[in-house]
This record gives structure tokens, C-alpha cells and sequence, in this order.
């Protein structure tokens, strides 16, 4: 267990569907990661949070949003979804801005879109 | 567009051989490099990491080697065991991109007994 909670574990839906992910970080993380992992495109960072801050984007898709709460955890909001959604989305915290010893990752969640 | 090269995509290994896995890079502001292992239906961990102030760095049967002219990293895994067939990502990342990573395809180690 890496002390990074991501729920659900799996997630079937269908296209034009909107779903939220969500992520638990370490105890006394500060940061939130997410990326996405796919087969074409590999693992892709997607956005950061630290602190309830947005930090930085990535490759996010404006149907993509997400938010960090003042409990820290956070949650990837997904709408409109289509079939090149389907990915590993992976959760990943350190505890400043940006933690030179790597990221822990959470077990991901994988979402499949019919 | 992969600022991490990764090869090869996937490699097969005999126990006990040696795993070699290449990486190349182009953004000079890169300052930290580390390497993930992957097993099925899991996250991504710390394997080990190199700055480039070092040429090489070992751990247990893992070594980085470095080489900031030709802008290359390799991973070489030493006595392979079937324990270490997984996916291996590298990555690169720096101080002021809040070490935000960069990772290579990945490549898919299978080590035969």
C-alpha cells in the first residue's frame, strides 16, 4: 500500500457521460498529482494541486476539471466522455510544490468507455 | 510530443542476465532523472534516480548510467530475476517545473526462468 488512495479501482461508462475520480494523497502531502496512462500516448501529466491551489496543467482537456478540498484530497471531474477517454488515470502526491526523491502513485483507476 | 525517449518497447531476459534499457533526452534544463517500475494493476514507484552531476549510480542489482553529452540514461539490471519483469518508465524532470515528470514510453521486461 503506497498511502495513496484512489477510488473507484474500475469504471464502465458510456460516452457523453461525465465521472469523478478520486484521490486520498499520503498523510502530510501537500501536492496532488494527476496523470493519465494510456497505450498510444503512455502516462501523460495531466494537472497539479498544492495545497488547494491549482499549481500547473498539462495535457488536460477543458471537458476535463478537477479540484483539490481543504482535506487535500482531490477529485478529476471527466464529462462528455468518449472512447479515447479510456486510460489508466493515476493520482500521485509529494509533500511540497514538487518532491526531488519522486511522487508516490496511487494503484490508479481504470476507466472504460463504451 | 515525448521529450523522453524510451528503447526498446519491450525486451526479454533469461534469470541472470543483464536488462539494459536506453533513454535519451533534449531539454538541457533537465535536472533529475529517475526510473519507475511498473507492475500489472499497480502504480508507478521509485526504482532509483540520478542527477547529472554523477556519471553513475548503483543500487542493489540496479544501475543508472549517465552520460550529459550525448544527453542518453540507461537503466542495466544486473542477474535478472522473473520478480523483476514489470514495465520500467524513465523520466526527466526539473527544480523549477516543480519536478513535474517527463516520462519516456516504457519498456516491458519479461524475465524467463
Amino acid at each position: 500500500d503506497s498511502g495513496v488512495t484512489q477510488t473507484p479501482k474500475h469504471l464502465i461508462t458510456a460516452t457523453g457521460q461525465r465521472v469523478t475520480l478520486r484521490c486520498s494523497p499520503r498523510s502530510g502531502d501537500l501536492s496532488v498529482y494527476w496523470y493519465q496512462q494510456s497505450l498510444d500516448q503512455g502516462l501523460q501529466f495531466l494537472i497539479q494541486y498544492y495545497n488547494g491551489e491549482e499549481r500547473a496543467k498539462g495535457n488536460i482537456l477543458e471537458r476535463f476539471s478537477a479540484q483539490q478540498f481543504p482535506d487535500l484530497h482531490s477529485e478529476l471531474n471527466l464529462s462528455s466522455l468518449e472512447l479515447g477517454d479510456s486510460a489508466l488515470y493515476f493520482c500521485a502526491s509529494s509533500v511540497g510544490r514538487g518532491d526531488s526523491y519522486g511522487y508516490t502513485f496511487g494503484s490508479g483507476t481504470r476507466l472504460t468507455v463504451v | 510530443q515525448q521529450q523522453v525517449k524510451q528503447s526498446p518497447q519491450s525486451l526479454i531476459v533469461q534469470k541472470g542476465g543483464i536488462s539494459i534499457i536506453n533513454c535519451a533526452y533534449e531539454n538541457t534544463a533537465f535536472d533529475y532523472f529517475p526510473w519507475y517500475q511498473q507492475f500489472p494493476g499497480k502504480g508507478p514507484a521509485l526504482l532509483i534516480a540520478i542527477r547529472p552531476d554523477v556519471s553513475e549510480k548503483k543500487e542493489g542489482r540496479f544501475t543508472i548510467s549517465f552520460n550529459k553529452s550525448a544527453k542518453q540514461f540507461s537503466l542495466h539490471i544486473m542477474d535478472s530475476q522473473p520478480g523483476d519483469s514489470a514495465t520500467y518508465f524513465c523520466a526527466a524532470t526539473y527544480e523549477s517545473n516543480d519536478y513535474k515528470l517527463s516520462f519516456g514510453a516504457g519498456t516491458t521486461v519479461t524475465v524467463r526462468a
